[in-house]
């Protein structure tokens, strides 16, 4: 089935450890994008990508890092630097564009720093 | 003033309800709106996209886009309690736009 696969679901870190949270999508989407939600705060772009070798910052990229080496892949790297990493995280793509061109989601990972 | 605002409920209504679910917004360049359904502890789906002003029917669900007022509404007709989620308004003033504004999510729960 086509889809965007995020892992792990559930990620427990220590302070002043970085953790990557793996996005993977078989949709042949170009743009791929990494949001942060947390309640009462609605979605926050942290970073995204339009194509391979590219990404740009969001409102929130303080603390994160990412890379887009395929296509396919858009890790993003929960650093020690992140003050307040605990949050859900949703990875997202979209196919063009063009109008009718929106973004769909990824089932999300929590991370929870212990 | 956020961009984008969202009562955000709780709303619980009894099965078979109407519901009505609505947010507001401030910039006037905004065309393009969605709405996202999120099950608890679940990513969003997309559930309706509309472009400028007028309705948009999709089986139970109606889109309603107010541009004058800066309103734009969502209708649940016939609601059941599979329908229970937080729903989430999001837009952009442009197609494909790479950051989309959210509302913060109303939560809904049907009531069998």
């Amino acid at each position: 089935d086509g889809g965007i696969t995020q892992s792990p679901k559930y990620l427990f870190r220590k302070e002043g450890q970085n953790v990557t949270l793996s996005c993977e999508q078989n949709l042949n989407h170009d743009a791929m994008y990494w949001y942060r939600q947390d309640p009462g705060q609605g979605l926050r772009l942290i970073y995204y990508s339009q194509i391979v070798n590219d990404f740009q910052k969001g409102d929130i990229a303080e603390g994160y890092s990412v890379s887009r080496e395929k296509k396919e892949s858009f890790p993003l790297t929960v650093t020690s630097a992140q003050k307040n990493p605990t949050a859900f995280y949703l990875c997202a793509s979209r196919s063009g564009t063009g109008s009718g061109n929106t973004i769909y989601f990824g089932e999300g990972s929590w991370l929870t720093v212990v | 003033q956020k961009e984008v605002e969202q009562d955000p409920g709780p709303l619980s209504v009894p099965e078979g309800a109407i519901v009505s679910l609505n947010c507001t917004y401030s910039n006037s360049a905004f065309q393009y709106f969605m709405w996202y359904r999120q099950y608890s502890r679940k990513g969003p789906e997309l559930l309706m996209y509309t472009y400028s002003s007028g309705n948009k029917e999709d089986g139970r669900f109606t889109a309603q886009v107010d541009k004058s007022s800066k309103y734009i509404s969502l209708f649940i007709r016939d609601s059941q309690p599979s329908d229970s989620a937080t729903y989430l308004c999001a837009m952009s003033a442009r197609a494909g736009a790479n950051n989309l504004f959210f509302g913060t999510g109303t939560r809904l729960t049907v009531i069998p």
